[in-house]
């Protein structure tokens, strides 16, 4: 049973590019969580969501930030035309239900040059 | 005002010994969780334990307690035995059941060394 996978693990995008992380959640979880963790921070809630709808977005900002979690296939997070401070880690989380334990993937560091 | 409060940025502790990495929480909502995550020089996050705001008993997982004083609001990881594997990020996080559903908010983490 394979944990939550993240891809890619590094990606380097340009200033202006738009990047595409990936999140597969644990077998059985219908539920996904996006985090970022800047550098020497701590992980910030970014957004929920289930099956082809999002539940909470409180935390995206409001511009070039969007999430998708379809019916089929990964979650993704979305980040248009990327500038340096979006230089970070991002933490997908998936669990069975709202509210039982979530577990973290590995993350994706993305680094924008 | 800070929801989780980490108040070391790093601790130091001597292989073997026990230690003790500070939370304290804030929060209205009578029913939460409190986690305790770990995340080594590799980067992913690691869930250690969890406290139910209405467990009477603390939690334990193997070398890890969770000092729950819910009058005090803190809920500290305690790690006895540290072995040199333990070195790493420790971060607290609570979720907010009735306010924030499943969502976890993280404080800013304690660096925890381990000296052989």
């Amino acid at each position: 049973n394979a944990g939550v996978m993240q891809n890619p693990r590094h990606l380097v995008r340009r200033r202006g590019q738009e990047a595409r992380l990936r999140c597969s959640p644990m077998k059985g979880h219908s539920h996904v969580y996006w985090y970022r963790q800047l550098p020497e921070e701590g992980l910030k809630f970014m957004v929920y969501l289930q099956k082809e709808n999002i539940i909470d977005e409180s935390g995206m900002p409001k511009e070039r930030f969007s999430a998708e979690f379809p019916k089929e296939g990964p979650s993704i997070l979305r980040i248009q035309q990327v500038v340096r401070g979006d230089s970070a880690a991002y933490f997908c989380a998936s669990s069975q239900a709202e509210g039982t334990e979530a577990f973290f993937g590995q993350g994706t560091r993305l680094t924008v040059v | 005002a800070q929801k989780i409060t980490q108040t070391q940025p790093g601790m130091f502790v001597q292989e073997k010994e026990a230690v003790t990495l500070d939370c304290t929480y804030d929060t209205s909502d009578p029913s939460y969780g409190l986690f305790w995550y770990k995340q080594p020089s590799s980067g992913e996050m690691i869930f250690l334990i969890y406290q139910g705001s209405y467990d009477q008993q603390n939690a334990t997982e193997g070398r890890y307690s969770l000092n729950f004083q819910k009058a005090r609001k803190s809920a500290n990881l305690v790690i006895s035995a540290s072995q040199l594997g333990d070195s790493a990020m420790y971060f607290c996080a609570m979720r907010e059941v009735e306010t924030s559903g499943s969502r976890l908010t993280f404080g800013e983490g304690t660096q925890l060394t381990v000296n052989p």
